[in-house]
């Protein structure tokens, strides 16, 4: 089945450091790929729509500026946190669509889990 | 998309079937219903999804009723491993956009 990779698993950084997380997708193409976030003990939240070859479309509340979104190619996505603040640490988990027709769903990532000190 | 509801938790004894409820009374002709469970610090994993028919995978069941307005995951024989947050979710045109998800129901297989 489709796989799509996220790396990498777990960072820490310092407060003020912008860290970048990437999602492939390694057996299909994925025009669109979506961004999540992640508090402890609560639900995915949508963060943005990552669109190849053009500009992210982002939720309200999103800061577009601190969460720059990178879709150059069809199979990666990159998500930088710049000036990560302590509340930024989440989890953050990417996904994309694969499949066709009735048989389109979600894949998602493994996440990744930002601890900013 | 409609909103759904499901319990916030359910237990489950080890080899038992679990069933897990969601109601979905808005849905809308064209919303399919997916159920993707996530386990603890992993990303989400899809199990299974359908219009009006019932479906089967390798995973599980699910029961759509007739008029669509409630459905119900079946885990047939439940393990440890399947202690996880499960969210029913559905989406328009049979085509999985994003995925706005609710609180899920947090399923405890109990030994």
């Amino acid at each position: 089945g489709a796989v799509v990779s996220q790396h990498p698993s777990r960072v820490i950084c310092k407060s003020g450091t912008s860290v970048k997380i990437e999602c492939r997708s390694l057996d299909f193409q994925a025009t669109t790929m979506f961004w999540y976030r992640q508090f402890p003990k609560q639900s995915l939240m949508l963060m943005a729509t990552s669109n190849e070859g053009s500009k992210a479309t982002y939720e309200q509340g999103v800061e577009k500026d601190k969460f720059l979104i990178n879709h150059a190619s069809l199979t990666l996505s990159t998500l930088t946190v710049t000036s990560a603040h302590p509340e930024d640490s989440s989890f953050y988990i990417c996904s994309a669509r694969g499949g066709q027709g009735v048989r389109e769903k979600l894949f998602f990532g493994s996440g990744t889990q930002l601890s900013v000190l | 998309d409609a909103k759904t509801t499901q319990p916030p938790s359910m237990d489950c004894a080890e080899g038992r079937a679990a069933n897990l409820p969601c109601n979905h009374s808005t849905i809308s002709g064209n919303e399919y219903v997916y159920w993707y469970r996530q386990i603890h610090s992993q990303g989400p994993q899809y199990i299974i999804h359908g219009l009006k028919n019932n479906e089967t995978n390798e995973m599980a069941s699910l029961i759509i009723t007739e008029d669509r307005k409630s459905s119900t995951l079946i885990l047939p024989h439940a393990t440890l491993r399947d202690t996880a947050v499960y969210y029913c979710i559905v989406s328009s045109s049979g085509s999985a956009r994003q995925l706005t998800f609710g609180s899920g129901t947090q399923l405890t297989v109990l030994p």
